[in-house]
């Protein structure tokens, strides 16, 4: 069965440090990769999502990731992070078996400390 | 930009009750999907819907779970017989395609069973 796995279950950064979230997926075929946010108390937002193309995609808020297929591997990085980046981190995998189901890591959480 | 819209933002029920969460996808999309996120963990998947009848279904979606798209702009989730641990929020999410798109998601209903 596919599975997403998140390296971290908490980080913890002062803010201007640079972030980099570990993202690896087992499945085998095409697949779309996405990075969502979660805000205390909010919704989803996606932040970036890879298709095809160019391996290294940009985001909203000055994030991105790297999709590195042989790694099987979607990490996402910021250089310089802001408090108001406190939020959970959930990276997902899509595949176009079984109606495109979503398929969640277990989220990391990001503490940015001012 | 178009939404997911959901209704109820936040629902309070007694135990063995049912519930009817409420989700309108946007307009052109065709596959329809419910998450759920107990407080403090990941989201998982409850169920993929496509030209009306349900693509997929994990664990959690027992018996006690129903879809439904009565009119073509609705797309609800019906618990029978709430449980306390039912207790999550519920996100219904919405994509065009089952691959090579983006999937929205609604800003979620809380669902308290007390």
């Amino acid at each position: 069965a596919q599975s997403v796995s998140q390296h971290n279950h908490h980080v913890i950064l002062s803010e201007a440090a640079s972030l980099e979230l570990g993202c690896n997926y087992s499945y085998g075929g095409t697949v779309n990769l996405f990075w969502y946010v979660q805000y205390p108390g909010q919704h989803l937002q996606l932040l970036l999502k890879y298709f095809s193309g160019d391996p290294l995609v940009k985001g909203i808020k000055g994030f991105e990731a790297e999709f590195i297929k042989s790694k099987f591997s979607f990490n996402l990085r910021k250089p310089s992070v802001q408090w108001s980046d406190t939020a959970e981190y959930f990276c997902a995998v899509r595949t176009r078996n079984q109606g495109g189901k979503l398929i969640f890591g277990q989220g990391t959480e990001l503490s940015v400390k001012p | 930009e178009p939404e997911v819209t959901q209704t109820p933002s936040h629902q309070v029920t007694q135990m063995g009750q049912e519930v009817i969460l409420r989700c309108v996808p946007i307009s052109n999309h065709l596959y329809f999907y419910w998450y759920r996120q107990i407080l403090g963990q990941k989201v998982e998947f409850l169920v993929s819907f496509y030209n009306n009848e349900i693509s997929e279904k994990s664990e959690i979606f027992d018996d006690q779970f129903s879809v439904e798209r009565p009119d073509g702009s609705n797309f609800t989730l019906k618990i029978r017989s709430t449980k306390l641990e039912d207790s999550a929020m519920y996100f219904c999410a919405s994509s065009e395609t089952a691959s090579g798109n983006t999937i929205y998601f609604g800003e979620g209903s809380w669902l308290t069973v007390v």
